[in-house]
């Protein structure tokens, strides 16, 4: 099955630094990969995502890129606000079935 | 429009119980996902559901199970429960067909003593 994993961990910068977050995934067949914000206390919510078929798009201030080769795509955040201190995953969907594999998951932390 | 709800949001049970989430998905939408969250596993698929049928399912044991009713509120089902088995579970519910666009509900955090 599809494995997923995610660096770094933890992530502290500075307000006003970027943030960038990789994921890799296993399975040349997955063909769709959502980013999810999950706050304290609170469910993931898709921020951003990406089909197989495109190779960057931008949402403001959110980036996301695949590399279908090397089968890894990243998360960037630029001018990040204190609002942006969360846990982030990133998954990928199969497209084989219907099946949702995520990432270890990103503490991110923003200091003001 | 709602969101996602799920209920009883906190609960508390002993070991070799049982115990039953209730999820009730956005207005119109069809598909319906449960996931486990642990500190340890992290967030990992216990199974999706669309009109009533379930389309795949995770690497659990038997003892996790779920139903999607006609009105698509599903409700999954964890028996003779374990320590292992405290977690947050989360039900998301999705506008399409497939495992796109989810919407997730806070969640049902269990307690195992």
């Amino acid at each position: 099955g599809e494995n997923v994993e995610q660096h770094p961990s933890t992530l502290s910068v500075q307000e006003g630094d970027s943030a960038v977050i990789k994921c890799t995934y296993s399975d040349s067949a997955s063909n769709y990969f959502p980013w999810y914000k999950q706050e304290l206390g609170k469910g993931p919510q898709l921020i951003i995502d990406i089909r197989s078929n495109v190779g960057e798009k931008k949402d403001q201030r959110i980036a996301v890129t695949l590399n279908k080769t090397a089968k890894h795509f990243s998360l960037h955040i630029t001018e990040t606000q204190p609002e942006d201190s969360a846990v982030y995953f990133c998954a990928a969907v199969e497209a084989a079935g219907n099946k949702l594999t995520f990432g270890g998951g990103t503490r991110v932390l923003v200091k003001p | 429009k709602a969101g996602v709800t799920q209920t009883p949001r906190y609960l508390i049970k002993t070991r070799g119980q049982q115990v039953t989430l209730s999820c009730s998905p956005i207005s119109g939408h069809r598909s319906v996902s449960w996931y486990q969250q642990t500190p340890g596993q992290g967030l990992q698929f216990l199974f999706e559901y669309f009109s009533e049928t379930q389309r795949n399912k995770g690497n659990f044991p038997g003892r996790f199970s779920g139903r999607q009713f006609s009105n698509s509120r599903s409700e999954m089902n964890v028996s003779t429960l374990e320590l292992g088995d405290s977690a947050l579970y989360l039900c998301a519910s999705s506008p399409g067909t497939a495992l796109t666009e989810l919407f997730f509900g806070e969640g049902s955090r269990l307690t195992v003593l």
